[in-house]
């Protein structure tokens, strides 16, 4: 059955640096998704992504986030400037377009620890 | 999109079925009620959705009232496996569509 895929599995980093997370979504797929979820809270949406531009975009994705689907089959998430708050587990999530309603389906996440 | 309620938590025995309800009642005509469920901090698991039938699958059944002001999710065997937190998530139809999570009900299913 195919998956979303997510790398790492686990990310740690100084605050302030700079990172990437990556996601692989289902192959035909178009539609693709961030979430994150802080450690004991709902989960959030960030960013949605569809022919190559943002959808729909939350106040959490501020600046400090970018989006990019730099090859036919990787959707990135990057963080500019980390903070002590960016601390979460981000999910990359995909659909397909399949009529009026999209099912998205998510990856495993990525467990980002900002220090 | 409409608001949902949950209750916080709910308890099943291994092998009854487990009914969780759900309150939605500012849904709106072109609403559709989404059901996810989230396994210790993986990633959200999509279990079945509709907008005002019945519907199954081979994970659940979802029955939606006539009035579509709430609905429930059955798992008809519960198994250990099926302790998550389920979201009832309400949301309009259209491209790349946010789903906006609230803080579901945790389901533990008891040997």
């Amino acid at each position: 059955e195919p998956e979303v895929t997510q790398t790492p599995s686990h990310q740690v980093t100084q605050m302030g640096q700079e990172v990437i997370l990556r996601c692989v979504p289902i192959s035909n797929h178009l539609y693709f998704y961030w979430y994150r979820q802080i450690l004991g809270q709902k989960v959030e949406f960030l960013v949605s992504f569809y022919n190559n531009e943002i959808s729909e975009k939350s106040e959490i994705f501020d600046d400090q986030f970018s989006v990019e689907r730099p090859d036919g089959s990787n959707f990135t998430l990057k963080i500019r400037s980390t903070k002590l708050e960016d601390s979460a587990m981000y999910f990359c999530a995909s659909s397909a377009e399949a009529g009026l309603m999209e099912t998205q389906y998510f990856g495993p996440g990525t467990r980002l620890l900002v220090l | 999109d409409a608001k949902t309620t949950q209750p916080p938590s709910m308890d099943c025995a291994e092998g009854r079925a487990a009914n969780l309800p759900c309150n939605h009642s500012t849904i709106s005509g072109n609403e559709y009620v989404y059901w996810y469920r989230q396994i210790h901090s993986q990633g959200p698991q999509y279990i079945i959705h509709g907008l005002k039938n019945n519907e199954t699958n081979e994970m659940a059944s979802l029955i939606i009232t006539e009035d579509r002001k709430s609905s429930t999710l059955i798992l008809p065997h519960a198994t250990l496996r099926d302790t998550a937190v389920y979201y009832c998530i309400v949301a309009r139809p259209g491209s790349a569509r946010q789903l906006t999570f609230g803080s579901g009900t945790q389901l533990t299913v008891l040997p």
